[in-house]
């Protein structure tokens, strides 16, 4: 059964640092999300993006954060400067056509030190 | 905007018991209607949907029904087990294209033997 995959399943990183978080979508899914959880708390949505452009963001994805799809497989996530807040789970998420089922990959947890 | 709420957790049961997990929506239109469930230590699944009005969506013996008269989609079991320990979130989608799921708060459930 194909899956959202994502890597790495956990980052350390010191405050002020770059990162980049991976995931691999359903291959023949258009849309492509992003979510993050703070230990304890509710999913969030930050992003979605169709047709190589954002569609959709949050007030949480500020300047900070990025999206790109660099070729026809990945999907990732930029954290230009990273602040203790940034600590979360990562969801990558995507689906078929819009308002379709969004299927979740296992998560990258980034701690921020 | 759009919102989920979802009832306080913790829920507590013993194995067998009835499960009802109650959830509410706010949404302008006619959104589609998840509920995700997410065991220790991984990431999110969609448990069930309903994407229309007085749809039952059901899977591994839950089931929840869209009622727009009174904005719910409340989840319920007839006889848990212990491996339904985890939390399930319910969301929403607005049906546009590339919006986020809207989760609510999430409620974790115990089960003991």
């Amino acid at each position: 059964e194909p899956e959202v995959t994502q890597t790495p399943s956990h980052q350390v990183t010191q405050m002020g640092q770059e990162v980049i978080l991976r995931c691999v979508p359903i291959s023949n899914h258009l849309y492509f999300y992003w979510y993050r959880q703070i230990l304890g708390q509710k999913v969030e949505f930050l992003v979605s993006f169709y047709n190589n452009e954002i569609s959709e963001k949050s007030e949480i994805f500020d300047d900070q954060f990025s999206v790109e799809r660099p070729d026809g497989s990945n999907f990732t996530l930029k954290i230009r400067s990273t602040k203790l807040e940034d600590s979360a789970m990562y969801f990558c998420a995507s689906s078929e056509t819009s308002g379709d089922e969004q299927f979740f990959g296992p998560g990258t947890r980034l701690t921020v030190l | 905007g759009d919102s989920v709420t979802q009832m306080e957790g913790p829920v507590t049961l013993s194995e067998e018991a009835f499960l009802t997990i109650n959830c509410t929506y706010t949404a302008t239109g006619y959104p589609s209607l998840f509920w995700y469930v997410q065991y220790p230590g991984e990431g999110l699944q969609l448990l069930l949907k309903a994407t229309k009005a007085d749809d039952k969506g059901s899977n591994k013996g839950f089931e929840a029904t869209y009622r727009k008269e009174t904005t719910s989609f409340h989840l319920e079991k007839g006889s848990v087990q212990v491996s339904d320990s985890a939390v399930y979130f319910c969301a929403l989608n607005s049906n546009q294209a590339g919006t986020a799921l809207i989760f609510g708060k999430g409620t974790t459930l115990s089960v003991s033997s």
